[in-house]
């Protein structure tokens, strides 16, 4: 069974930069058939995928137009998760974050975090 | 215009069908996309329900029970999720996503009420 742990300060002072982690268990960062994701929700802009990353011989990303200047997804195979920075936040950027697995349909997700972006 | 529109909400009666639309902009054809579901109910996670490109390219979630299946009408240009034998226990908001342009794009979500 696939469980993904994400974890994180739910606080984040505007202009600084957000970070989240997503511990996997039940299957492999490295997996040649996964994509692990971001995904955020809020009242005002509904589900937002943000990006992801995945292994096929080499490690891809695909990020979201909306946060392309701002983001990275980074993978941690030593310790089988990956990770989200979302640089120089505004109270835009809270929502509930949330990592999952999906190359296709997102099967698995985390319990999710709420993230405020206030000072 | 958003690239995904779903109406905001929709009521039915138990034991009667629901039918929830995902309109394409407009300039992007229905017929090309598998379309994705996903059933969140209040305070949980989003749940993946099933996906629906043709009736040869159709899947359904684990353990999603078949009166939940997807469907198309070319003439709207939108993907359609039907529910069948409604229960109390469905109401939630239902969203639907599809991969563009290299992107996830979820619709606004449609709020179900059971009544």
């Amino acid at each position: 069974q696939v469980q993904l742990q994400q974890s994180g300060p739910g606080l984040v002072t505007p202009s600084q930069t957000l970070s989240l982690t997503c511990a996997i268990s039940g299957d492999s960062v490295s997996s040649n058939s996964a994509a692990w994701n971001w995904i955020r929700q809020s009242p005002s802009r509904g589900l937002e995928w943000l990006g992801r990353t995945y292994y096929r011989s080499k490690w891809y990303n695909d990020y979201a137009v909306s946060v392309k200047s701002r983001i990275t997804i980074n993978p941690d195979t030593s310790k089988n998760q990956f990770s989200l920075q979302l640089n120089s936040v505004t109270p835009e950027d809270t929502a509930i974050y949330y990592c999952a697995r999906g190359t296709a349909e997102f099967d698995y997700w985390g319990q999710g975090t709420l993230v405020t972006v206030s000072s | 215009q958003p690239v995904l529109t779903q109406p905001t909400s929709l009521s039915a009666s138990p034991g009667a069908s629901a039918r929830f639309t995902c309109t394409l902009r407009s300039g992007i054809n229905v017929d090309i996309y598998r379309i994705y579901w996903y059933q969140q109910k209040p305070g949980s996670l989003p749940r993946y329900l099933l996906r629906y490109k043709s009736d040869s390219d159709k899947q359904q979630g684990s353990g999603v029970p078949s009166r939940f299946s997807g469907s198309k009408d070319a003439s709207t240009n939108a993907g359609l999720l039907l529910i069948s034998g409604l229960q109390s226990e469905d109401e939630a908001d239902y969203y639907c996503a599809i991969w563009y342009s290299s992107t996830w794009v979820f619709g606004g979500g449609t709020k179900l009420t059971v009544l």
